[in-house]
C-alpha cells in the first residue's frame, strides 16, 4: 500500500547550519506531497506542498522537490534558526485514493541550538 | 471560531470504560477526518466524512472504535471498552470538500488509559 519513511530523529543543528531531512514515499498513482510541522504545544500545520512532479514548495525559507524518479520530497533549509525547533512530518494524499486522507511519515524532531 | 476545536484537550480513563472525543470543525468545511498520534504508530489517518457520511472507515483499528457526524458539523469519536493501547492523541481535521484542499487541524485530545 501507500506509504511514507522519513529520516529518524531526533536531528540536533546549530544556528544556521544546513537542514536536510529525507523522505520517501510509495504510492500507486500521482499523489501530492506535504510538509507538516508540529510546534511544541501547537497543532499540527502545513508547512509545504507539491501536488505534481518536479513541482517545488517553499515556505518559510523551507523547500521541498517533488522527485518522482527518486520517489522522494526531501525537506530542506540553507540556514535553521532555534525557532525552526519542532517535529515535522512529510506526508502524501490523492494517488489512487480520492477521498483526501493524509498518510504520514513517522515524524522527525528538531532541535536547532543557539 | 476561526478554527478546529478539539474537546476535551486531555482524557484520562480507566481502562474497559468507555470515551467520547469531540471535534467542531471550521464553519462551512463538508470534509472532516479522524486521525490518531501515538508513539508507537506515528499519525495513522482514522476515518473520513464527506457530509455526515463516512465513505472511508478504513484506518478504524477495531471494532470498538465508531464515529459519527451530524449536521454536517460536529463530529464524536467514541472508543468503548478503553484499552491502554488506545492511548494517544487523537486529531480532528476539516477541509472544504475537495480532496485537493487543505487540511486544518485541531490542537488535538490526549487520551490516557489506565
Amino acid at each position: 500500500g501507500n506509504s511514507v519513511t522519513q529520516m529518524e530523529g531526533p536531528v540536533t543543528l546549530s544556528e544556521e547550519a544546513f537542514l536536510t531531512i529525507n523522505c520517501t514515499y510509495t504510492a500507486t498513482g500521482y499523489p501530492s506531497l506535504f510538509w507538516y510541522v508540529q510546534y511544541p504545544g501547537e497543532g499540527l500545520q502545513l508547512l509545504l506542498k507539491a501536488t505534481k512532479a518536479d513541482d517545488k514548495g517553499s515556505n518559510k525559507g523551507f523547500e521541498a522537490t517533488y522527485r518522482k524518479e527518486t520517489t522522494s520530497f526531501h525537506l530542506e533549509k540553507g540556514s535553521v534558526q532555534v525557532s525552526d525547533s519542532a517535529v515535522y512530518f512529510c506526508a502524501q494524499k490523492g494517488g489512487s485514493s480520492n477521498t483526501g486522507k493524509l498518510i504520514f511519515g513517522q515524524g522527525t524532531t528538531l532541535q536547532v541550538k543557539p | 471560531g476561526a478554527g478546529v476545536s478539539q474537546s476535551p484537550s486531555n482524557k484520562v480513563t480507566e481502562k474497559g470504560k468507555d470515551v467520547e472525543l469531540r471535534c467542531d470543525p471550521i464553519s462551512g468545511h463538508t470534509a472532516l477526518y479522524w486521525y490518531r498520534q501515538s508513539l508507537g504508530q506515528g499519525l495513522e489517518f482514522l476515518i473520513y466524512f464527506q457530509g455526515n457520511s463516512a465513505p472511508d472507515k478504513s484506518g478504524l483499528p477495531s471494532d470498538r472504535f465508531s464515529a459519527e457526524r451530524t449536521g454536517g458539523s460536529v463530529s464524536t469519536l467514541t472508543i468503548q471498552r478503553t484499552q491502554q493501547e488506545d492511548s494517544a492523541v487523537y486529531l480532528c481535521a476539516s477541509s472544504s470538500g475537495l480532496a485537493a484542499n487543505e487540511q486544518f487541524f485541531g490542537p488535538g485530545t490526549r487520551l490516557t488509559v489506565l
